[in-house]
């Protein structure tokens, strides 16, 4: 049973476009992260969210809490974009569930 | 930029064995976890830990994990006899206090059990 599904799985795009991601999550939930992760393997966490929308630089997460859906949006998407981008949905604060991931490629 | 930090980077060891994974959370953060990510496979929480005891913990920690914060700045996984499915990458986490507040990653361990 997946907590927390991700579309697409794998998408390529060409420098410049904008890009959207999805999850999609069937547990209620204290907060969604939207996280990236390096080819090296490493995590940086690009957001928090509870509620609304927030916007850093090229990104924007949303998410709706009815609908029980989140997106990140890249826009003017860049080669150096090209990573696992992973949806995590915490129940408690305390307990995390993670999505597959999408594995962005961004050809220039 | 204050960061967490893990070592070793990589270990090797055999089935059987005991591992100790080591994490250096940001100081003045106040809970810490353990996630796991087998190769090819998406990041699994494993434990999480506030006020010195275990505060959540997965169906994968079971008696053969352990956790401890030793001494107030490292926060340490233990593996006390390795299977060979415990191969994975396992990242440590930290956040400052706040019910919902965000998780700094350091950049795990891979662990290799032969």
């Amino acid at each position: 049973k997946n907590e927390v599904e991700q579309s697409p799985q794998n998408l390529t795009a060409q420098e410049g476009e904008f890009i959207t991601i999805n999850c999609s999550y069937s547990v209620g939930i204290s907060a969604l992260h939207w996280l990236q992760q390096h080819p090296g393997g490493g995590i940086v966490s690009l957001f928090m969210l509870s509620s609304g929308k927030k916007k850093h630089g090229r990104l924007i997460a949303t998410i709706n809490i009815q609908e029980k859906h989140s997106s990140l949006h890249i826009t003017a998407s860049h080669p150096r974009d090209s990573a696992v981008y992973i949806c995590a949905v915490g129940k408690t604060g305390n307990q995390f569930y993670f999505g597959t991931g999408t594995s962005l490629t961004v050809i220039p | 930029e204050p960061e967490v930090t893990q070592t070793p980077s990589h270990q090797v060891t055999q089935m059987g064995q005991e591992v100790i994974l080591r994490c250096v959370p940001i100081s003045n953060h106040l809970y810490f976890y353990w996630y796991r990510q087998i190769l090819g496979q998406k990041v699994e929480f494993l434990v999480s830990f506030y006020n010195n005891e275990i505060s959540e913990k997965s169906e994968i920690f079971d008696d053969q994990f352990s956790v401890e914060r030793p001494d107030g700045s490292n926060f340490t996984l233990k593996i006390r006899s390795t299977k060979l499915e415990d191969s994975a990458m396992y990242f440590c986490a930290s956040r400052p206090r706040g019910r919902v507040e965000t998780q700094y990653f350091g950049p795990g361990t891979r662990l290799l059990v032969l």
